[in-house]
């Protein structure tokens, strides 16, 4: 069975920090991975994703990802936190796109 | 606008008072599925479906309904409310495609009362 793990459930850097969320995960086929990010009192919006191909995937707003299947994890970051950065993300991953099993988010705070 | 369209985005009701929550996506996408989201747990799966008339439990289907008739709606309908359902529920549509994501909508607050 698919499960994901997201490292803390808070988290809290200073601007200008870089942004590091955990992600580990467990799928006993090759998986699709992605990071949703949630601002308050909205959806989620898509950060990122993996496929297939290359392992390290850059999306929205600077931020990044690598795929690191012999760690099983799919940690997210961003060089430079801005305040603008400040919401709740959520690692997921998928078997069939019918289907996502998400961790339980992480919410990030940025400090001025 | 590709877009995934839920109503109402906040409702409060009480116990038993049977609800609809619409959902509808303009992207004709196969599959389209109901998650709710509570503090500390993620986003579970409610149910799923894969085409119309092609409906399935999630991992938390427990005093939920869905139904697809056409291919761009899927209402949740909760007939018999009770306060454990108090979350914050997403639609979510995609692709047959297994390289694109999921899109969801804005979400729906529900209180029950």
């Amino acid at each position: 069975a698919q499960s994901v793990t997201q490292l803390g459930s808070h988290v809290s850097v200073s601007e200008g920090a870089l942004v590091l969320l955990r992600c580990n995960y467990s799928s006993s086929v090759p998986p699709y991975l992605f990071w949703y990010v949630q601002y308050p009192n909205q959806g989620l919006q898509l950060l990122l994703k993996y496929t297939t191909g290359a392992t390290l995937v850059k999306g929205i707003n600077g931020f990044e990802a690598e795929f690191k299947k012999s760690e099983t994890s799919f940690h997210l970051t961003k060089p430079s936190a801005h305040m603008s950065d400040a919401a709740e993300y959520f690692c997921a991953v998928s078997e069939r796109t019918y289907k996502y099993i998400f961790g339980t988010g992480t919410r990030l705070k940025v400090l001025a | 606008e590709a877009q995934v369209t839920q109503n109402p985005r906040y409702l409060i009701t009480v116990t038993g008072k049977k609800l609809t929550v619409t959902c509808s996506q303009n992207m004709n996408h196969e599959y389209m599925s109901w998650y709710r989201q509570d503090p500390g747990l993620g986003l579970r799966q409610i149910y799923y479906s894969m085409n119309v008339e092609v409906t399935d439990k999630g991992d938390v289907p427990e005093g939920y309904k869905v139904s697809r008739k056409e291919k761009r709606n899927f209402p949740l309908i909760l007939e018999s409310p009770s306060p454990n359902q108090t979350s914050l529920y997403f639609c979510a549509s995609s692709s047959r495609d297994s390289n694109t994501e999921a899109f969801f909508g804005q979400g729906t607050r529900l209180t029950v009362v």
